[in-house]
């Protein structure tokens, strides 16, 4: 089941805003990942985080892999209208192979 | 590259109908996966495979059948299609050099009346 959870589900700002969105559990997970899905299309990798406490950025978006290896980041700072779309969070458990879980996601829409 | 590639990309099936969906991926990535996505439950891991021959069960692999004889090819079979299959369908490659960074074809649209 579920054991990855994303908030907020959903968000709607005003285009110039910075846009926060987190994922917990309430296990350990030895990787997290970003991903970014446009509307009739697969999700797209935007950051993956290796190490707990890491900070990465890519481009207007950071994202942070939590210290207690229960918890992720994703900030985006200035929203733009292309940033509409599904963010997910991903997961692997340090007690599994690679597979991923994955939390529900948060709908971001930007008005202009 | 063309990716990863997926057809059809909608597909209408009755209640009791079989039918394959094709997935495809010209990187030369050992590991592919499918996923199920349902509303508000993100991605749900379904089969996946780490290699030509091999494959596996995910989280939700009842009603599914899979099979890879190709490293390009990781087709998946519903043998008899219910409403609880109405889902988008994604399937999914990777290195095992980067195992967590998956890229994934534009999905299919399958509804099951």
């Amino acid at each position: 089941g579920q054991q990855l959870n994303q908030s907020p589900q959903s968000m709607f700002i005003q285009e110039g805003e910075d846009v926060s969105m987190n994922c917990t559990s309430s296990s350990i997970f030895n990787t997290w990942l970003w991903y970014k899905q446009d509307p009739g299309e697969g999700p797209v990798l935007l950051i993956a985080l290796y190490k707990a406490g890491e900070l990465t950025s890519n481009g207007r978006l950071t994202a942070q892999f939590g210290i207690t290896r229960k918890d992720s980041f994703l900030n985006i700072s200035a929203s733009i209208p292309s940033d509409v779309g599904i963010y997910f969070c991903a997961g692997q458990r340090m007690d599994s192979s690679y597979k991923l879980i994955f939390g529900s996601g948060t709908r971001l829409l930007v008005r202009p | 590259n063309a990716g990863v590639t997926q057809t059809p990309k909608f597909q209408v099936l009755k209640t009791g109908q079989s039918m394959t969906l094709q997935c495809a991926q010209d990187m030369n990535h050992e590991y592919m996966s499918w996923y199920r996505q349902d509303p508000g439950m993100g991605l749900r891991l379904i089969h996946y495979s780490v290699g030509a021959g091999i494959t596996d069960q995910g989280e939700v692999p009842n009603g599914y059948n899979v099979s890879r004889s190709t490293t390009e090819d990781f087709p998946l079979r519903l043998l008899s299609a219910a409403p609880s299959q109405t889902s988008v369908y994604f399937c999914a490659s990777h290195t095992v050099l980067t195992p967590y960074e998956q890229y994934f074809g534009p999905g299919t649209r399958l509804t099951v009346t």
